[in-house]
């Protein structure tokens, strides 16, 4: 079966960080650009970085260098590393593939459950 | 970034009816390719978001036919023929010309 799991998300003070994980089963990520979006509570989706199979990266302005976006191929698993986390990074993150468009991301057809990222002291 | 809106934020469903959306873009969304780089996803409650339609009119695999999206430049449209109990949800309109992708705020689908 394809699908993409996530983990990693958990509760965490403001300033600490987290790595999430996006297992993929079923097709190898080597085949897709693999992306991140996010949703805060009651609110809509919103996206926050891309990693394409020649290596580069693309991140939402509102990271501001403290995300990284990365994957392990021979594991089939991409990574988040979320680092000086704020209240206003509460939200579900998604792990989402796509390979319909050839100059960036979009087209996500295949996505995760989500993995809940929740900041507060 | 491109912004997206879309209209109406809420709408109330009859099964068996149609249904319309609308999106539009900040700014067009045709590249130089031909096409109209413009998606379509439909979170059903308590589930991840799927993806419908691809290049503004393409359905993704095994999307029900009665989804079809359309329109050019800024203004795109999704329809649903026959709305049925299942389509209930958040439909959001997302743009992929430009990095970053920006979704539109969604419109909440439910039974009247």
């Amino acid at each position: 079966e394809v699908q993409l799991v996530e983990s990693g998300g958990g509760f965490i003070q403001p300033g600490g960080s987290l790595r999430l994980s996006c297992v993929a089963s079923g097709f190898s990520v080597t085949t897709k650009y693999m992306t991140w979006v996010r949703q805060a509570p009651g609110t809509g989706l919103e996206w926050v970085s891309v990693s394409y199979t020649d290596g580069r990266t693309h991140y939402a302005d509102f990271v501001k260098g403290r995300f990284t976006i990365s994957r392990d191929n021979p594991r089939n698993t991409l990574y988040l590393q979320l680092n000086t986390l704020t209240v206003e990074d509460t939200a579900i993150y998604y792990c989402a593939g796509g390979a319909a468009y050839s100059h960036g991301p979009g087209a996500f057809d295949l996505w995760g459950r989500g993995t809940l990222v929740s900041v507060s002291s | 970034d491109i912004v997206m809106t879309q209209s109406p934020l809420s709408l109330p469903v009859t099964p068996g009816e149609p249904a319309s959306i609308s999106c539009r873009s900040s700014q067009s969304l045709l590249r130089v390719n031909g096409y109209h780089y413009l998606d379509w996803y439909l979170q059903k409650p308590g589930q991840s978001p799927q993806l419908l339609i691809y290049l503004g009119s393409h359905r993704a695999s095994g999307v029900p036919d009665r989804f079809s999206g359309s329109g050019s430049g800024t203004d795109f449209t999704l329809k649903i023929s026959s709305v049925e109990a299942e389509d209930v949800g958040v439909y959001y309109c997302m743009q992929a010309l430009q990095t970053p992708p920006t979704f539109g705020p969604g419109t909440r689908v439910d039974i009247k």
